[in-house]
């Protein structure tokens, strides 16, 4: 069936170095797609998300590219932080809020 | 804390027995949903309600697994006849309609021994 996934398992960063994790997805019909944050015994966390009608986004220290020619999906984060180190997950969304996530990306952040 | 509040933290349990998870969006929030997580992996969709209207569900949920939200307000998840497969992370989101961020409780780990 259609699924989302992601590239690599582990990532890791050195402290005020951008960091790029990768998503590939292949439901061509989702509405939007969406970046969540998983940190140890918490529930996910919205980071952002972009209409499947845009190919780029930006928020603070983030910024997310769409590119539907070749589904694939990519988080940019700005001078990475240690309180960035967490799993990330890439998502897929339909009109009525349905989520289907990726397997995620452990970001580690080294000083 | 993002203001859905999921009871209990965690739940250790005899297979066979019967469990129930309670999930208390954040009120003014009309979309709610039910996850699972499995160490390691992403969570997966369970259901969703507008409401009190329950309006999907996936075909992980056997008919072992029923969820409610009588009033709109909270929802309830419970677990017949668990199996040690049951065990996992179960996250409730919470979201208006119309709205692309769900906000996610820390969740109730199950654990079936």
């Amino acid at each position: 069936g259609e699924s989302v996934g992601l590239h690599l398992p582990t990532l890791s960063v050195q402290e005020g170095d951008n960091s790029i994790i990768n998503c590939a997805y292949s439901n061509s019909a989702s509405d939007y797609f969406i970046w969540y944050k998983q940190e140890s015994g918490k529930g996910p966390q919205f980071i952002i998300d972009i209409r499947s009608n845009m190919d780029k986004r930006q928020g603070q220290r983030v910024t997310v590219l769409l590119n539907k020619t070749v589904k694939h999906l990519s988080l940019q984060i700005a001078a990475t932080q240690p309180g960035d180190s967490a799993v990330y997950f890439c998502a897929e969304g339909d009109s009525w809020g349905k989520f289907q996530f990726g397997a995620g990306t452990q970001v580690v952040v080294t000083p | 804390d993002t203001g859905v509040s999921q009871n209990p933290r965690h739940k250790i349990t005899k297979r066979g027995q019967n469990v129930t998870f309670r999930c208390d969006p954040i009120s003014e929030h009309n979309r709610l949903y039910w996850y699972r997580q499995t160490l390691g992996q992403g969570p997966e969709f369970l259901t969703y309600f507008q409401n009190e209207a329950q309006l999907e569900k996936s075909r992980l949920l056997s008919d072992r697994f029923s969820a409610e939200r009588p009033k709109g307000s909270f929802s309830t998840l419970e677990i017949q006849r668990t199996e040690q497969g049951d065990s996992a992370m179960y996250l409730c989101a919470s979201s208006l309609r119309g709205e692309t961020e769900a906000f996610f409780g820390q969740g109730t780990r199950l654990t079936v021994v």
